[in-house]
């Protein structure tokens, strides 16, 4: 069982450009979280989506950013016109259930690392 | 959820234990106390949770008190490979549905 597989891992984008992050969830996984890392921080929360729905944003940035999570495929994490400031590393988490439950955990990717130039 | 308070960093000797504490005095209920770890510019990886009682399993032992305010993750024999940053989380209450990480601590593995 492959883990949670994230593409491309660096990826270097223009000020203005947009830039697109994939997430393939381990298998049998419905529940997928994004957190981004910027140099020298914290790993901090975006967004929560579980299967075609998106449960809790309240971490993502009000405008360019946006995250789906389609019925087939990988889940997307998209900036659109990016800045320097959004340079950094995107951690994307899957799980087979919800968290709440207390008995599962959640699986970590190994991060797409975004440059803006 | 309830707030965590770690030390932001700490040293161990390879081969001897590494013991990270975790304070967590306003855990409630059925709260779980779960503990991360990152390795420089890796994923958090998951290592262990529990609610009530200590546990262990092939990566380390998690030792609860009984009020269940604190919290100590133990690393049996520390390797080079341990090196990382350890997260100390709490939650998992009714409507919990995302791992909050704190600073941490950032625990170094010396030769």
């Amino acid at each position: 069982n492959a883990g949670v597989m994230q593409n491309p891992r660096h990826l270097v984008r223009r000020r203005g450009q947009e830039a697109r992050l994939r997430c393939s969830p381990m298998k049998g996984h419905s529940h997928v979280y994004w957190y981004r890392q910027l140099p020298e921080e914290g790993l901090k929360f975006m967004v929560y989506l579980q299967k075609e729905n998106i449960i809790d944003e309240s971490g993502m940035p009000k405008e360019r950013f946006s995250a789906e999570f389609p019925k087939e495929g990988p889940s997307i994490l998209r900036i659109q016109q990016v800045v320097r400031g959004d340079s950094a590393a995107y951690f994307c988490a899957s799980s087979p259930t919800r968290l709440s439950n207390g008995n599962t955990e959640a699986f970590f990717g190994q991060g797409t690392r975004l440059t803006v130039v | 959820d309830a707030k965590t308070t770690q030390p932001p960093s700490m040293d161990c000797a390879e081969g001897r234990a590494a013991n990270l504490p975790c304070n967590h005095s306003t855990i409630s209920g059925n709260e779980y106390v779960y503990w991360y770890r990152q390795i420089h510019s890796q994923g958090p990886q998951y290592i262990i949770h529990g609610l009530k009682n200590n546990e262990t399993n092939e990566m380390a032992s998690l030792i609860i008190t009984e009020d269940r305010k604190s919290s100590t993750l133990i690393l049996p024999h520390a390797t080079l490979r341990d090196t990382a940053v350890y997260y100390c989380i709490v939650g998992m209450n009714t409507g919990f549905q995302k791992l909050v990480f704190g600073t941490g601590t950032r625990l170094l593995v010396s030769p």
